[in-house]
């Protein structure tokens, strides 16, 4: 199984400025088949992007995703006020099990 | 747009099976995959398992011995039976659209096992 890894675990920062979310792997992930996910309390998780850097349907532009590998990046260029949240990494190519990042936390 | 409720008891006896619904609206399940999975307190979410419209299904090797995932087409619901349940399956369960990567997630619903 391959064991996602996020960093930082928390990520204090301000609106306006930028987010650099990091998700490395135990071992390569085919075909990069990773995504991220934002999660509120209470609410039900959100895909932002998957395949690494394809932005789902009404996704801003703000978040980016990028990398290849083992290491992959969120990032966020500017930081509205509803961004605060946990972000979560999933690997989809390292069949047959899929696995999650621990989260990062983006707080303000 | 599709919305998806987790539905099921709170509280699981240990040794006992938890059952889940997972109830779709806003689209047919019959033509996609759809995804449980779950977050045991202060740990990081676990892939369950999908099952395709068709019935076909593919298992998180390590909970397979004790899991089935089921559609019911006429009432658009997913179901998951976990037998044999200890503490270590008290987590908030989800359920989710699609197999790889998932673009529609419910809110969740917590179980606790205990006695």
């Amino acid at each position: 199984e391959i064991v996602l890894t996020q960093s930082p675990g928390t990520l204090s920062l301000s609106p306006g400025e930028r987010a650099t979310l990091s998700c490395r792997a135990s071992q390569t992930i085919n075909s990069n088949y990773l995504a991220w996910y934002q999660h509120k309390p209470g609410q039900a998780p959100r895909l932002l992007i998957y395949d690494t850097s394809r932005r789902r349907t009404g996704i801003p532009d703000r978040f980016s995703g990028s990398g290849s590998g083992t290491d992959f990046t969120l990032t966020i260029s500017r930081l509205e006020p509803e961004d605060f949240a946990v972000y979560y990494c999933q690997q989809y190519g390292g069949s047959p099990v899929q696995s999650f990042g621990q989260g990062t936390k983006l707080e303000i | 747009q599709v919305h998806l409720h987790e539905s099921g008891p709170g509280l699981v006896r240990p040794s006992e099976t938890l059952s889940l619904t997972c109830t779709v609206s806003g689209g047919s399940i019959n033509n996609f995959y759809w995804t449980w999975i779950r977050q045991p307190p202060g740990e990081r979410l676990e892939w369950i398992g999908y099952i395709h419209g068709n019935g076909a299904t593919n298992y998180n090797s390590s909970l397979a011995s004790r899991i089935t995932l089921s559609l019911d087409t006429s009432k658009n619901q997913i179901s998951l039976s976990l037998r044999s349940v200890t503490a270590a399956d008290t987590a908030l369960y989800f359920c989710a659209k699609g197999g790889w990567s998932m673009d529609y997630w419910g809110q969740g619903t917590l179980v606790t096992v205990s006695s």
